[in-house]
């Protein structure tokens, strides 16, 4: 089946600095994916749609401007968290659809922690 | 909009014990329907899909049932192990659009010896 990978699966950093993510799918190509973030016992609110070679589309109420997206090869997608606070602190997840366009495939995530 | 209810845990059960999750759903059009499982510590993964009404997925010995008329998915399984201790996701997903996924709050499951 079709995998999703993220890296890191683990950062810590401090307030202030800026935290970079990736999303990769790795045997297939993703013109869209998805950016999610989930915090402690609660589902996954969607981020953001990341489009190949276009901009991103937030969802209401996410800070474009704090929450970069670059959607740069049909590979690859990244979430950067710029000048990070420690509410900013979460478990993020990307996804790609598939190509019968049912189903999501999600990457293992990424636990970023702000100190 | 969409949206997707589920029912609250944490659930608890012992070893064999049948398990029922319910899940119901509001969308536009016809929606394919999904449980995703998150074990501790891991990212999302599928469990099992319905892409149309009366359809039945299956995996690992679960099943849920897409029921159009009572706009339901509820997900069971006969005789649960300790090893299926994790977070259960309903999710649904609008075909037509960016195949946003939109899920229900998560129930964790617990299962004692």
């Amino acid at each position: 089946g079709a995998v999703v990978s993220q890296h890191p699966s683990w950062v810590i950093c401090k307030s202030g600095t800026s935290v970079k993510i990736e999303c990769r799918s790795l045997d297939f190509q993703a013109t869209t994916m998805f950016w999610y973030r989930q915090f402690p016992k609660q589902s996954l609110m969607l981020m953001a749609t990341s489009n190949e070679g276009s901009k991103a589309t937030y969802e209401q109420g996410v800070e474009k401007d704090k929450f970069l997206i670059n959607h740069a090869s049909l590979t690859l997608s990244t979430l950067t968290v710029t000048s990070a606070h420690p509410e900013d602190s979460s478990f993020y997840i990307c996804s790609a659809p598939g190509d019968r366009g049912h189903e999501q495939y999600f990457g293992p995530g990424t636990r970023l922690t702000v100190t | 909009g969409d949206s997707v209810t589920q029912m609250e845990g944490p659930v608890t059960l012992s070893e064999e014990a049948f398990l029922t999750i319910n899940c119901t759903y509001t969308a536009t059009g016809y929606p394919s329907l999904f449980w995703y499982v998150q074990y501790p510590g891991e990212g999302l993964q599928l469990l099992l899909k319905a892409t149309k009404a009366d359809d039945k997925g299956s995996n690992k010995g679960f099943e849920a049932t897409y029921r159009k008329e009572t706009t339901s998915f509820h997900l069971e399984k006969g005789s649960v192990q300790v090893s299926d201790s994790a977070v259960y996701f309903c999710a649904l997903n609008s075909l037509g659009g960016y195949q946003k996924v939109t899920f229900g709050t998560g129930t964790k499951l617990q299962v004692i010896p």
